[in-house]
């Protein structure tokens, strides 16, 4: 697609249940991020992909956090158990190559714990 | 949608002056910056970039000033226009890295 599309674009959820954010990437961009907005601050790293491999997953916050790029292209963040402090816009970005360039980033899905 | 920086730094300027964002970096080892525009509701955009190995880049209407003696990154706006009003981050990448780290941010308001 012309973007990076996440969805849902919103979603609640009550304390306890587990969520799954789905994010399409632009496509055979090779990198794929996840990351954690919280309201009023910069966003932060969860964790990285180069096609399916998860590179990096030193960011994602508690063992309740997993993501997967199964195929290459299409990426979902889990979450399990879901807590109030998870409540957050997660952002999802992809980039060409694997060198340092500027991301493009999706909307975001704002998830609300309640 | 939803408000991004509630409780950010914020520049206000009048429509058509030139505005000044700064942030001050902390890694010696940071060695890619970049600029990020986040209008609310939306995913940060990519405004311009800069590599350790200049001082200083110019885009459209956009400027990216790097003075790694005191770690400051300075993104100019000239004949700043309200669709600029956002938050803007700083950003940087350490050592080759793929990880962009990202600073506070800062709110800019354009008076019309």
């Amino acid at each position: 697609g012309a973007g990076v599309s996440q969805s849902p674009r919103y979603k609640v959820a009550k304390r306890g249940q587990d969520v799954a954010l789905r994010c399409d990437p632009i496509s055979g961009h090779v990198s794929l991020f996840w990351y954690q907005q919280a309201l009023g601050q910069g966003p932060e790293f969860l964790t990285y992909f180069q096609n399916e491999a998860q590179l990096d997953k030193s960011g994602l916050p508690s063992d309740r956090f997993f993501a997967e790029r199964p195929e290459g292209s299409v990426s979902t963040l889990k979450i399990q158990r879901t807590q109030q402090e998870d409540s957050a816009v997660y952002l999802c970005a992809s980039s060409p190559g694997t060198g340092n360039y500027g991301y493009t980033f999706g909307s975001g899905t704002r998830l609300t714990v309640v | 949608g939803e408000s991004v920086g509630l409780h950010l730094p914020t520049l206000s300027v009048q429509e058509g002056d030139n505005s000044i964002i700064n942030c001050a970096y902390s890694n010696s080892a940071s060695d890619y910056f970049i600029w990020y525009k986040q209008e609310s509701g939306k995913g940060p955009q990519f405004i311009i970039d800069i590599r350790s190995n200049m001082d200083k880049r110019q885009g459209q209407r956009v400027t990216v000033l790097l003075n790694k003696t005191v770690k400051h990154l300075s993104l100019q706006i000239a004949a700043t226009q309200p669709g600029d009003s956002a938050v803007y981050f700083c950003a940087e990448n350490i050592n080759r890295g793929f990880k962009t780290i990202f600073g506070a941010g800062t709110r800019l308001f354009v008076k019309a």
